[in-house]
């Protein structure tokens, strides 16, 4: 399966402020997908990240909040914009490597984002 | 919409204790089940899954079944290891997405 190295993987950030993640695969993938996981919450889909198209945003996520880039097959950034204490979650990077099946993702050990 | 509605942890068991995470769900159609498994440090990982009604998912020790009756997908393990000690996700998937559980944390102390 697809190894993902997640950075930063933790940090402390000022209200109002950007953060970008980047999201680094071992292997080639068509989609990568950005998660969120507010504490004591579960995992919320944010966007889907095709190589060479834009990312396709969830309801309630917006692009000018939470842009992508994906400029190759194994690489992604996510940016969350003008910081508040309500960004304070865990992001995660994820894969479906090819053969898997359906919806079986390999996950990156996330990023834990901290707004004061 | 879909949901997975899980057992609220934490959970501490002692080692060689059976363990049971009850995991339900709403969905339209004919979902495929999953559980996850988030190790200390790690991302998350596919402990196993149900494709239809009756498959009954396993993977080191674990089971899980999938109850159309009842709307369930419950994990099992008959001993548990302090090497178990993780944060579990139920998950099911409907119109190409996967909704997850709110996750529950399992320690296992020897």
């Amino acid at each position: 399966s697809a190894v993902i190295s997640q950075k930063p993987s933790r940090d402390i950030c000022q209200r109002g402020t950007s953060l970008t993640i980047q999201c680094q695969v071992d292997s080639q993938v068509t989609m990568m997908f950005w998660y969120r996981q507010q504490p004591g919450q579960s995992l919320t889909l944010i966007a889907t990240a095709n190589q060479g198209s834009e990312a396709t945003y969830e309801s309630g996520f917006v692009i000018d909040k939470f842009p992508i880039s994906r400029p190759n097959l194994t690489f992604s950034t996510l940016t969350v914009s003008n910081m508040s204490p309500e960004d304070s979650s865990i992001y995660l990077c994820s894969v479906e490597p090819g053969g898997s099946g359906a919806n079986v993702l390999t996950f990156g050990a996330g990023s834990r984002l901290t707004v004061l | 919409g879909d949901s997975v509605t899980q057992m609220e942890g934490p959970v501490t068991l002692s080692e060689e204790a059976f363990l049971t995470i009850n995991c339900t769900y709403t969905a339209t159609g004919y979902p495929s089940l999953f559980w996850y498994v988030q190790y200390p440090g790690e991302g998350l990982q596919l402990l196993l899954k149900a494709t239809k009604a009756d498959d009954k998912g396993s993977n080191k020790g674990f089971e899980a079944t999938y109850r159309k009756e009842t709307t369930s997908f419950h994990l099992e393990k008959g001993s548990v290891q302090v090497s178990d000690s993780a944060v579990y996700f139920c998950a099911l998937s409907g119109n190409e997405k996967l909704t997850f559980g709110t996750g529950t944390r399992l320690t296992i102390i020897p």
